[in-house]
Order: structure tokens, then C-alpha cells, then sequence
């Protein structure tokens, strides 16, 4: 079965340091792999999706099929930073897609 | 646009009844899905409803079932309530165009207590 997983429940980190959340992935074809953020009291949104290559808010990430992973990486964290990050894979399923997503990975930037 | 809308916010149940949740997705949107997230498990998928049908489902038992309208609007059912249960419910709009995937727009969530 498809699964995503996010190794880390918690990272804490200090403002200005780099910060790299891991997420590896099942899939045997050519995933298509995605990293949502949830701040504090606000709804779930897409940060970036790997097809884009674009970097949001400071932050990349590299698909690495040998490693199979999908990790988030931004060179110096911010406090505004601090939420719950989702890796997700999308899944094909019964001729439709469908959104796998890892446990998820809180994020504390500390100042 | 208004985003995606959820009611009731919050909900406070016995194990044994039962409740619905209602999802209002983006106007234009006709794809909704419904993930359960909790902090140990994360987001579960559900299933996904397109056209008044259900495309897709996960893995959970047959008491969780939804619907969706000719409006695009979605409920989504649970019965005979377990402690379980207990999570917030978060419904996801997006539009469909063919097989290219479309970014799914997220619900504040209903938060579900079950005592």
C-alpha cells in the first residue's frame, strides 16, 4: 500500500537556524508529492507541490526517487514558521486521485 | 470567494448516537472530500464525492457515509458514536478538470467529541 511517512512528531528549532523536515515515501511509479502547513488556529493550505519546483515562503523541496523522500528544507527558520507540516502523496485509486498524507511534523521555532 | 465552510464547528456526542456534519465547498468546486485528523494518526482519508456520487473511500468501517447534493454540498454521517470517534473532520474542495489533480482547499474543521 501507498504510504507517506513524516519520522519526526516534533522538531524545535532556534530562530535563524536551518531546518530540514523529512518525509519518505512508498510509491513505485512517478509520485507526485506535496507539503501542506497548518499555522495556529488557521486552515490547512498547500505550501508547494514538487512539479512546481518553485520555493514558498523560503522553503524548497527536493524529490529524491532513489531515497524515495520528499523533504522540506529552508536555510534559516523563521518564528513565524512554527505550525504542523503534512507531507502528502497523491494516490491513484479506483480511476480517481486521492490525497494521502504522513502523520505530520510540528515545527517550533524558537526565538 | 468564500472559502470552504463547515457547520457545526463544534460537537459534543454520547458513544452510541449518532451525528452529521455539513460541508459547503468553494462555488465552482464540485469535488469534496472529508479527512479525519487526529494528533496521533494525522489525516485519514474518508472519501471523496463528485457529481452526487462517491469516487473514492478509505479505510474506515461502514458506519462513516456521506453524501453530496446537486449543490455540490456534502454530509458526511458517523453512527453508534465509539470514544474513537473523537477528532476534527475536515472537508476539502476543488475543481476537476479531467485527470490533472487540483489543489484541494481545506474547512476550518468540525471538532468532534464523542464522551
Amino acid at each position: 500500500a501507498q504510504r507517506v511517512t513524516q519520522p519526526e512528531k516534533l522538531l524545535s528549532v532556534f530562530k535563524g537556524a536551518p531546518v530540514e523536515l523529512k518525509c519518505n515515501y512508498s510509491y513505485s511509479g512517478s509520485p507526485e508529492l506535496f507539503w501542506y502547513v497548518q499555522y495556529s488556529r488557521q486552515r490547512l493550505q498547500l505550501l508547494l507541490r514538487h512539479i512546481s519546483r518553485e520555493s514558498i515562503k523560503g522553503f524548497t523541496a527536493d524529490l529524491n526517487k532513489g531515497e524515495t523522500s520528499f523533504h522540506l528544507k529552508k536555510p534559516f527558520a523563521q518564528e513565524e514558521d512554527s505550525a504542523m507540516y503534512y507531507c502528502a502523496s497523491l494516490m491513484f485509486s479506483g480511476g480517481y486521485n486521492k490525497l494521502i498524507f504522513g502523520a505530520g511534523t510540528r515545527l517550533a521555532v524558537h526565538p | 470567494k468564500a472559502g470552504v465552510t463547515q457547520t457545526p464547528r463544534y460537537l459534543i456526542k454520547t458513544r452510541g448516537q449518532q451525528v452529521t456534519l455539513s460541508c459547503s465547498p468553494i462555488s465552482g468546486h464540485r469535488s469534496v472530500s472529508w479527512y479525519q485528523q487526529t494528533p496521533g494518526q494525522g489525516l485519514q482519508f474518508l472519501f471523496e464525492y463528485f457529481s452526487e456520487t462517491q469516487r473514492n473511500k478509505g479505510n474506515f468501517p461502514g458506519r462513516f457515509s456521506g453524501r453530496q447534493f446537486s449543490n455540490s454540498r456534502s454530509e458526511m454521517n458517523v453512527s453508534t458514536l465509539e470514544l474513537g470517534d473523537s477528532a476534527l473532520y475536515l472537508c476539502a474542495s476543488s475543481l476537476v478538470s479531467g485527470s490533472t489533480y487540483n489543489e484541494q482547499f481545506f474547512g476550518p474543521g468540525t471538532r468532534l467529541t464523542v464522551l
